[in-house]
């Protein structure tokens, strides 16, 4: 069972180029969201999505584009990447009513 | 905004001694959560403790709850070396019910020396 999976681990942009960062999971959950992680800040959550076709945003969405077609599938763009873009990336998800969180292992993003 | 606020930042004790991390949240929540992160890793999930709940177990983890100070405690027993980690608590605003998002505090490292 592979969980969150998540990819690239490791991406270097330059200013103004975008990306995707991909994330799937294998265990049919409803919720799926995306958090980066700063230092000294925690985790700041980016977007979320409580089912296919729906997304909404979190507290940091500014520069990010989610979609969610399928229920396995929650990707991030980035449209024009800017050097405080550069952080850490984590998918989670979770079953509702449960309240844990699953992550990924993580993608980390230099924007240079 | 930081919902949760650990204390302390960081932690280092000896492998067989305890170890108290404690969280600090700011409004009325449904579960506190926490999570543990190894170095480069993802974050785990640990233990939810419900608002409605004072004191949870699970193996060597002892959680409180304390919802009229808005303060939990996180209590690693007998420790090993392999529970150094960053270790995060979470909240869920009771206010919160669409997003479920989870806040997360900026964590406790903990160290611990064989």
């Amino acid at each position: 069972n592979a969980g969150v999976t998540q990819t690239p681990k490791f991406q270097v942009l330059k200013t103004g180029q975008s990306m995707t960062l991909q994330c799937a999971q294998d265990m049919n959950h409803e919720y799926m969201s995306w958090y980066r992680q700063d230092p000294g800040m925690g985790l700041r959550l980016i977007h979320y999505s409580v089912g296919a076709g729906i997304t909404d945003q979190g507290e940091v969405p500014n520069g990010y584009n989610v979609s969610r077609s399928t229920t396995e599938d929650f990707p991030l763009r980035l449209l024009s990447a800017a050097p405080s873009q550069t952080s850490v990336y984590f998918c989670a998800s979770s079953a509702f009513g449960t309240g844990e969180l699953f992550f990924g292992e993580g993608s980390r993003l230099t924007v240079l | 905004s930081q919902q949760g606020e650990e204390d302390p930042q960081a932690l280092s004790i000896q492998e067989g001694e305890n170890a108290t991390m404690n969280c600090s949240y700011k409004t009325s929540i449904n579960n506190l959560q926490w999570y543990r992160q190894n170095s480069g890793r993802g974050l785990v999930h640990l233990i939810l403790i419900r608002s409605n709940e004072r004191e949870k177990h699970s193996g060597r983890l002892r959680v409180t709850l304390d919802t009229s100070k808005k303060s939990s405690s996180l209590l690693i027993t007998a420790s090993r070396a392999a529970d150094t980690a960053s270790y995060f608590c979470a909240t869920v605003n009771s206010m919160d019910t669409g997003r479920r998002a989870l806040t997360f505090g900026s964590g406790t490292r903990l160290q611990v020396q064989p």
